[in-house]
């Protein structure tokens, strides 16, 4: 399936490094979400774009910055990150009319050294 | 308490047996309840959506009970490809697009 699709699927930082993570949807959906997923915990909604614009930020840490420049594509950028940021990132999008049906890629794995 | 509540498992049940798991939800007022699976090392997928009247998809079965808030998903003639976690979500109230994952029941069928 590639539907959705992410890059890197696995990346190695240091604390000092800037990495970016892409996602990209090719289902024509409207609305695009990135979840962190740490071992042993339930996913946590980071960010909400409908049409490129964000509604939804749950309390995330400046580290993190998201940018959706067009409803297929969807940026993270990271930088001095900590080691209790490592997890990881789902990208998935839905279309506005059945947000709850969500379609998620495979996920970048990150570790923060 | 946890929004979303499962028990974490593991099970591990022989391949033809029936299996059942619940979740229980903090939020009286939530709204909508779905089935996720993640296979090992792969992004979660939706399963099925949860009804007030209980649904069945081939040998998945759904059901909600609001009373008591929880929701039960009942796997029957288990086959070794469902393998996998299960979680469930729950779309509380006031929360515009915002699913509420719980943390996964892990299942293995053996051979």
């Amino acid at each position: 399936e590639t539907g959705v699709t992410q890059t890197p699927r696995h990346l190695v930082m240091g604390m000092t490094n800037k990495k970016s993570l892409k996602c990209e949807q090719h289902l024509g959906h409207n609305a695009m979400y990135w979840y962190k997923q740490s071992a042993k915990k339930p996913l946590e909604l980071m960010f909400v774009y409908n049409f490129k614009e964000q509604t939804e930020n749950n309390s995330v840490p400046s580290r993190f910055s998201p940018e959706c420049p067009n409803s297929s594509h969807l940026f993270l950028h990271l930088h001095t990150l900590q080691p209790e940021d490592s997890a990881l990132y789902l990208c998935a999008s839905s279309p506005l009319e059945a947000w709850e049906t969500q379609y998620f890629g495979p996920g970048t794995r990150l570790l923060v050294l | 308490r946890k929004e979303v509540e499962q028990d974490p498992g593991p099970f591990n049940v022989p391949e033809g047996a029936t299996v059942a798991f619940n979740c229980t939800y903090s939020n009286s007022a939530s709204q909508s309840f779905f089935w996720y699976r993640q296979d090992c090392r792969k992004e979660p997928k939706l399963l099925m959506s949860v009804y007030s009247s209980g649904n069945e998809d081939g040998r998945f079965t759904a059901q909600l009970n609001r009373a008591s808030q929880y929701i039960s998903l009942l796997i029957r003639d288990s086959k070794l490809s469902d393998s996998a976690t299960y979680l469930c979500v729950v779309f509380p109230p006031g929360s515009a697009r915002q699913l509420t994952f719980g943390s996964g029941t892990q299942l293995t069928v053996l051979p």
